[in-house]
C-alpha cells in the first residue's frame, strides 16, 4: 500500500550494529504498529502506538525500541542486532474506527538480515 | 484470543469458488472473526470480518456457523491473483490491538 512506506526495503547488517527501520504514512491514522515475520510463520507484534505519547509493548519487544516522532512516523530500532533478528518487518497503521473493525493497513515490509 | 485452526494448503481452479475453512471452537461471545491475506511476502491485506451473521463485500463472503465454532471464507470467482496465504484471526473487537497471525492457509489458484 503506497500510503504506508518503509525504508529501507532491504538491509544487511552485522551482529552488534545499531539499525533503524523507518515507517511513514499518509493515511492520517493515529495508530501505528511494528510486526516481524519469520520464514514460514505468521506475524508477531513487536510494538504499537496509539499516538505520539502512547507507546505499548507487543508480544516480542525484547531487543527492540521504538520512537513515534510524529503522527505519521514510527521508527523501530535494534540497538545491537543479533542473527535471530533476521526477519521480514512490517509496519501497519489504523485508527480508532478501523481498529474497532480489526482493520490495519500494512506497508511493503523491510527484509533485514543480520550476519 | 481464541485459537484458530486452518488447513496448511489448498488448491482451487481458476474461475471457481475458493472455500477456505477455519475452526475456532473456543471463540467467546465478544470475539469477531477476521480474515487477512498475504501475497508473496507483501504486507497483509484486510479482507473481511464478522461476528455471527454472514458478511459480504467486494472481495469475499464470510459464512459463520450458527454455533460460531467455525467459519468459511469464500472467494466467489478465484483468479490467479488470489494466490496467497490466508489468515483467519479471532479477536475481541475493542480493547485489544493485537492481531495474532497464525500460519494460515496457502491457497494456490490453478490455471
Amino acid at each position: 500500500d503506497a500510503d504506508v512506506t518503509q525504508t529501507p526495503r532491504n538491509r544487511i547488517t552485522k551482529t552488534g550494529k545499531r539499525i533503524m527501520l523507518e515507517c511513514s504514512q499518509t493515511k492520517g491514522h493515529d495508530r501505528m504498529y511494528w510486526y516481524r515475520q519469520d520464514p514460514g510463520l505468521g506475524l508477531r507484534l513487536i510494538y504499537y502506538s496509539f499516538d505520539v505519547k502512547d507507546i505499548n509493548k507487543g508480544e516480542i519487544s525484547d531487543g527492540y525500541s521504538v520512537s513515534r516522532q510524529a503522527q505519521a512516523k514510527f521508527s523501530l530500532s535494534l540497538e545491537s542486532a543479533i542473527p535471530n533478528q533476521t526477519a521480514l518487518y512490517f509496519c501497519a497503521t489504523s485508527d480508532s474506527g478501523l481498529a474497532g473493525r480489526g482493520e490495519q493497513y500494512f506497508g511493503p515490509g523491510t527484509r533485514l538480515t543480520v550476519t | 484470543d481464541a485459537k484458530t485452526t486452518q488447513p496448511p494448503s489448498m488448491d482451487c481452479a481458476e474461475g471457481r469458488a475458493a472455500n477456505l475453512p477455519c475452526n475456532h471452537s473456543t471463540i467467546s461471545g465478544n470475539e469477531y472473526v477476521y480474515w487477512y491475506r498475504q501475497i508473496h511476502s507483501q504486507g497483509p491485506q484486510y479482507i473481511i470480518h464478522g461476528l455471527k451473521n454472514n458478511e459480504t463485500n467486494e472481495m469475499a463472503s464470510l459464512i459463520i456457523t450458527e454455533d460460531r465454532k467455525s467459519s468459511t471464507l469464500i472467494l466467489p470467482h478465484a483468479t490467479l491473483r488470489d494466490t496467497a496465504v490466508y489468515y483467519c484471526i479471532v479477536r475481541a473487537r475493542f480493547g485489544n490491538e493485537k492481531l495474532t497471525f497464525g500460519t494460515g492457509t496457502r491457497l494456490t489458484i490453478i490455471p
